[in-house]
């Protein structure tokens, strides 16, 4: 089974646009790591940010804002005003407590942000 | 401060040829990581090592594939023989210690023709 699923394999929207990427997590431990890393089409993999298991507050950090809900298992992010440069692919990924160094990456959503 | 360095950026290479991509992590990342992205896959882990030390292999998908870590600021991944389903980009990646993010480098784009 998928430990985590990003289930918008591909997003468009217009530049100012809001727009949320869906992430939701699959685990049995209590104490867990959740990430997202931005993929632009230059190809590195850019970190995003870290979440622990036992922080719930969401985070905003300019346009880029994260819920975290684990009564739903997610882990969504919300870029507010798009721009172009938001174009990327965005994944999401855990670790667990058995294995931190183990990112389990799910398979990304394709975000077009059209001028 | 530099990131993580890998090199080639680039390589092509006919099929039974040997291999070797190369990763300089960033200095005082104790945790280095290699992983492999393809369309059909995603990314997948492929080893990673601990202090210089391999910690878990298990994603190594064939004996065709190696790695080493002979010091701290170097890691070598090598395909010996490489065949076409090998092309993929090569990622190395590499963190200070446990449960923090990896910093990734560019990626070695490999095409076995």
């Amino acid at each position: 089974a998928q430990k985590v699923t990003q289930a918008q394999t591909e997003i468009s929207v217009v530049e100012k646009e809001d727009v949320t990427l869906d992430c939701v997590y699959e685990t049995r431990d209590t104490t867990y790591y959740l990430f997202w890393y931005k993929q632009p089409p230059s190809g590195e993999l850019v970190f995003l940010i870290r979440r622990n298991s036992f922080d719930e507050q969401n985070e905003i950090s300019g346009r880029y804002s994260w819920n975290f809900q684990k009564s739903t298992s997610s882990f969504n992010f919300t870029i507010t005003a798009s721009q172009v440069v938001d174009s990327a692919v965005y994944f999401c990924a855990l670790s667990e407590r058995y294995n931190f160094n183990k990112f389990y990456f799910g398979s990304g959503t394709k975000l077009n942000v059209k001028p | 401060d530099a990131g993580v360095i890998q090199s080639p950026r680039h390589e092509v290479t006919e099929m039974g040829q040997e291999v070797t991509l190369r990763c300089k992590p960033i200095s005082g990342h104790n945790s280095l990581f290699w992983y492999r992205q393809t369309m059909m896959r995603g990314l997948e882990l492929l080893i990673y090592f601990n202090n210089n030390v391999p910690i878990d292999d298990s994603g190594m998908p064939e004996d065709r594939f190696s790695a080493k870590m002979p010091n701290a600021s170097f890691s070598t991944l090598k395909i010996q023989p490489s065949e076409p389903r090998d092309s993929a980009v090569y990622f190395c990646a590499s963190s200070l210690a446990l449960a923090n993010e990896q910093y990734f480098g560019p990626g070695t784009r490999l095409t076995v023709t």
